[in-house]
């Protein structure tokens, strides 16, 4: 089971900034916050991940409350070719030196002209 | 360069049949992985492989089996296909072992759509 609740959907407006929010109250000490998208039916693209300090790259920015049981991912100025499914995903050990990424349901951001 | 491909792209079958999808990676990762995305669109893992050892083997039907000659392929074989294996099947690659062990990032294939008939 997916340890982390998204909205299923949002709009947000081209040019404006998207904050896609997720919970995650059961996180662990050691598990960190990934967060992927999946546009129409490419395979999952890889966005940015973090611990428990804000992190940014090319992408995005990935900020986490102080307690780590929610995050924000904000994608600074939406385009149109940023409309997709977000996965928001807690990594968690498997065993054997193996850290699993379980889906959810993710939200679906539509990017409005 | 691509750094996970399958192949092939589409794959129509019909049932009973057996056929295999083919995963490469060149990023020299160490552990790979095979995902189901059903007509729901959830994506599920099926199989995991760390340095050609199976780590993860989710509830799959034993006609489903994965094979890893290296650590740079893993490829997933499905006997006696039926019409609920129709399906986008996605393999992926990461790092887990050594420092990169708690935050290595998934790299995904772009999907093998699996259509039985």
């Amino acid at each position: 089971d997916a340890k982390t609740t998204q909205p299923p959907s949002m709009d947000c407006a081209e040019g404006r900034a998207a904050n896609l929010p997720c919970n995650h109250s059961t996180i662990s000490g050691n598990e960190y916050v990934y967060w992927y998208r999946q546009i129409h039916s490419q395979g999952p693209q890889y966005i940015i991940h973090g611990l428990k300090n804000n992190e940014t790259n090319e992408m995005a920015s990935l900020i986490i409350t102080e307690d780590r049981k929610s995050s924000t991912l904000i994608l600074p100025h939406a385009t149109l070719r940023d409309t997709a499914v977000y996965y928001c995903i807690v990594r968690v050990y498997s065993g054997a030196g193996s850290y699993q990424l379980t889906f959810g349901k993710g939200t679906k951001l539509s990017v409005i002209p | 360069d691509t750094a996970v491909s399958q192949t092939p792209k589409y794959l129509v079958t019909q049932m009973g049949n057996d056929k295999s999808i083919k995963c490469e990676q060149n990023l020299g990762h160490d552990t790979m992985y095979w995902y189901k995305q059903d007509s729901k669109k959830f994506l599920k893992i099926m199989f995991s492989y760390n340095n050609k050892e199976l780590i993860i083997n989710e509830t799959v039907p034993n006609r489903f089996s994965p094979k890893s000659p290296d650590k740079a392929h893993l490829n997933l074989h499905i006997n006696s296909l039926e019409l609920g294996d129709s399906a986008v099947y996605f393999c992926a690659s990461s790092q887990d072992r050594g420092t990169a062990r708690y935050n290595s990032p998934l790299h995904f294939g772009n999907g093998t759509r699996l259509t039985v008939t």
